[in-house]
């Protein structure tokens, strides 16, 4: 079975704390995801990776930063921790055949609470 | 730009009754349609998906076709169950771009 996993399913952090967000994946895919999720907004793209050491803003970068130094890992930063980053936030992981994405493969959600 | 709509829920049946959740796109290219659904506290999972025109999607029951004519790709399942009730997402990717396009989600609610 393929699979994406995030280091932690919930998290506390304090104000100013610097977060990190783990993702592994293991079926050698390509492109890589962060999302965030926020009741009436959706899903919303924070950054994307399509190959190692690459990066890509997405829709709503500020704040965060992110890290692909290995293929099956992309790390997502929360430089300077804020309460209006409390979300869940969702990996997701795709192949790039030609030119073309197959389906995206998201882990288990990681629900995060700044106080 | 390309886009994803889907209806608003919630959506509250119950046990039995049949289901559609509509779901219509924009696109520039040719995409890919994907169903996905989110059980609560959980991610998104894979439900089915459609990758040209005239392709039928179908995965537990559930089914939607890739309708190119009407830019749709509307989820059905004849006989839902309570365990059916989750948020339901509508996707699209296109050729040419590595992002997934959601739309906001549908929330279903089944009632025993």
């Amino acid at each position: 079975d393929v699979k994406v996993t995030q280091s932690s399913r919930y998290l506390v952090k304090r104000t100013g704390e610097k977060v990190f967000l783990e993702c592994v994946q293991d079926m050698d895919h390509e492109n890589m995801f962060w999302y965030r999720q926020d009741p009436g907004l959706g899903l919303r793209l924070i950054y994307f990776s399509y190959d190692v050491k690459m990066k890509e803003k997405g829709d709503i970068p500020e704040g965060y930063s992110v890290s692909r130094e290995k293929k099956e890992r992309f790390s997502l930063i929360l430089e300077s921790a804020s309460t209006n980053q409390t979300s869940m936030y969702l990996c997701a992981s795709s192949h790039h055949r030609g030119l073309m994405n197959t389906e995206a493969f998201f882990g288990q959600g990681t629900r995060l609470t700044v106080v | 730009g390309d886009s994803v709509t889907q209806m608003e829920g919630p959506v509250t049946l119950s046990e039995e009754a049949f289901l559609t959740i509509n779901c219509t796109y924009t696109a520039t290219g040719y995409p890919s349609l994907f169903w996905y659904v989110q059980y609560p506290g959980e991610g998104l999972q894979l439900l089915l998906k459609a990758t040209k025109a005239d392709d039928k999607g179908s995965n537990k029951g559930f089914e939607a076709t890739y309708r190119k004519e009407t830019t749709s790709f509307h989820l059905e399942k004849g006989s839902v169950q309570v365990s059916d009730s989750a948020v339901y997402f509508c996707a699209q990717t296109t050729s040419g771009t590595y992002k997934y396009i959601f739309g906001t989600g549908t929330r279903l609610k089944v009632l025993a």
